[in-house]
């Protein structure tokens, strides 16, 4: 039969639109959370991260809201470039002696249009 | 720092031959991951180690996959014999682990198989 590959949600948008990106996370007992970006052909890169115990943390145009009690993320942001364009995954660590051992969602890609 | 390093970046092989994948994670970091990422399945953990010592191999695929740190620099992750299904993307990843918690993943460029 005919193999079906993971349809990731996609997010287009114009440059210099405010993107927002969701994510549902599984494991209750996860404390530890985090944003990557990855560009074709590379690895995932680091963009921001957050512990169960705030609701939001900012960095530079990005912005990470997290949830508890829906098991919700998400990634804000601004000002979007096309520089942007990228697979965007969230990750989420489970709490204890965990060795840093992250489980991904399947992840979405964002378009930005020029 | 030079970051992750992977080897080889490509590789093309043909069923039922071996194929090993090199690591060198980031200087000073003590936990070491191996992922594979494919359309179907996406980013899947399948081993890691702290400290040198595997913690965890519940993701390996079979017994065909193996992998080794047999120092803090440098780590392989072996197929024999390889298949058609394996072609993938795999990642290699490191990060300084303490007993706060674990900082955060960085990743390789991935090395790409293509198993004919």
């Amino acid at each position: 039969g005919e193999s079906v590959g993971l349809h990731l949600p996609t997010l287009s948008v114009q440059e210099g639109d405010n993107s927002i990106i969701n994510c549902a996370y599984s494991n209750s007992a996860s404390d530890y959370f985090i944003w990557y970006k990855q560009e074709s052909g590379k690895g995932p890169q680091f963009i921001i991260d957050i512990r169960s115990n705030m609701d939001k943390r900012q960095g530079q145009r990005v912005t990470v809201l997290l949830n508890k009690t829906v098991k919700h993320l998400s990634l804000q942001i601004a000002a979007t470039q096309p520089g942007d364009s990228a697979v965007y995954f969230c990750a989420e660590m489970p709490g204890g002696t965990s060795y840093g051992k992250l489980t991904f969602g399947q992840g979405t890609i964002l378009t930005v249009h020029p | 720092d030079a970051g992750v390093i992977q080897s080889p970046r490509h590789e093309v092989t043909e069923m039922g031959q071996e194929v090993t994948l090199r690591c060198k994670p980031i200087s000073g970091h003590n936990s070491l991951f191996w992922y594979r990422q494919t359309m179907m399945r996406g980013l899947e953990l399948l081993i890691y180690f702290n400290n040198n010592v595997p913690i965890d191999d519940s993701g390996m695929p079979e017994d065909r996959f193996s992998a080794k740190m047999p120092n803090a620099s440098f780590s392989t992750l072996k197929i024999q014999p390889s298949e058609p299904r394996d072609s993938a993307v795999y990642f290699c990843a490191s990060s300084l682990t303490s007993w706060a918690g674990a900082n955060v993943l960085t990743f390789g460029a991935g090395s790409r198989l293509t198993v004919l």
